[in-house]
C-alpha cells in the first residue's frame, strides 16, 4: 500500500490564484481530513469527510472547498489564494471516525507559499 | 472550547536518559488521547493511543500515562537515543461521529549523544 499520498509537494502561488491540492489513499478508509500546520500552532482541521459524498467543515474552513466523489480521493481547493493561506497542508485518513480507536494516517504534506 | 497544551516547546536531554513530555487539556475529558511523532518535512506518525479508562500504556521504550483528574498525559521515552530526536504531538479525540482530533503545538525533543 502507498498509504496517503499528496501532490504537489511544494507550490508557490500569487495572491488571487486558485489551485487544487490532491490527496489519495489506498487503504479503503472512510474518514479523510485536511489539516494545516503553521509555526507555533498545532495542526488545525480545515475540512473532513466521513465517506464518499459527505463533507463537513472543521475549525478553519474559510477560503477552502472540498468534495469527496470517491472513497480514495479528497481534493482541497483554494478558490482565491491569500498570503494567510501560506502553510503546510496535511491530508489524513482513518478507517472510521468517532468511536473507533483507529489512528490517523498522514500524508507527507504540501508546502504552499502565497505571494 | 477545548484547549490542549504541551508546556514545553523544546526539551534537550542526554542520550540514555528518560525524556518526559507533558500534555495538559482543559474542559471536556477526551475519549482517547493519542501521541504522534513528526520529523522535519514529514507528516505525523502515530505512536500510542490511551483510553480514558486506562492509566498507562506501553510500547517498547515508550510509555504513556493518562490522569483524568489532573487532565494530563505524560509521554516517556526511556533509554533515549539521538534517533528519538523529533517533534512529539499529543492529540485529543473527543469521540463522537467525526473522529476529529485536536492537536497540541508539539514538543521538540533533542537527544544529545
Amino acid at each position: 500500500n502507498a498509504g496517503v499520498t499528496q501532490t504537489p509537494k511544494f507550490q508557490v502561488l500569487k495572491t488571487g490564484q486558485s489551485m487544487t491540492l490532491q490527496c489519495a489513499q489506498d487503504m479503503n478508509h472512510e474518514y479523510m481530513s485536511w489539516y494545516r500546520q503553521d509555526p507555533g500552532m498545532g495542526l488545525r482541521l480545515i475540512h473532513y469527510s466521513v465517506g464518499a459524498g459527505i463533507t463537513d467543515q472543521g475549525e478553519v474552513p474559510n477560503g477552502y472547498n472540498v468534495s469527496r466523489s470517491t472513497t480514495e480521493d479528497f481534493p482541497l481547493r483554494l478558490l482565491s489564494a491569500a498570503p494567510s493561506q501560506t502553510s503546510v497542508y496535511f491530508c489524513a485518513s482513518t478507517l472510521a471516525g468517532g468511536t473507533s480507536t483507529d489512528t490517523q494516517y498522514f500524508g507527507p504534506g504540501t508546502r504552499l507559499t502565497v505571494l | 472550547s477545548q484547549k490542549i497544551e504541551q508546556n514545553s516547546e523544546a526539551l534537550n536531554i542526554q542520550e540514555g536518559k528518560t525524556a518526559t513530555l507533558t500534555c495538559n487539556y482543559t474542559n471536556y475529558s477526551p475519549a482517547y488521547l493519542q501521541w504522534y511523532r513528526q520529523d522535519p518535512g514529514r507528516g505525523p506518525v502515530f505512536l500510542l493511543l490511551i483510553r480514558e479508562n486506562e492509566k498507562e500504556k506501553r510500547k517498547e521504550r515508550l510509555k504513556v500515562t493518562f490522569d483524568t483528574t489532573l487532565k494530563q498525559s505524560l509521554f516517556h521515552i526511556t533509554a533515549s537515543q539521538p534517533a528519538d530526536s523529533a517533534t512529539y504531538l499529543c492529540a485529543l479525540d473527543l469521540g463522537g461521529s467525526q473522529g476529529n482530533l485536536i492537536f497540541g503545538k508539539g514538543t521538540k525533543l533533542s537527544v544529545k549523544p
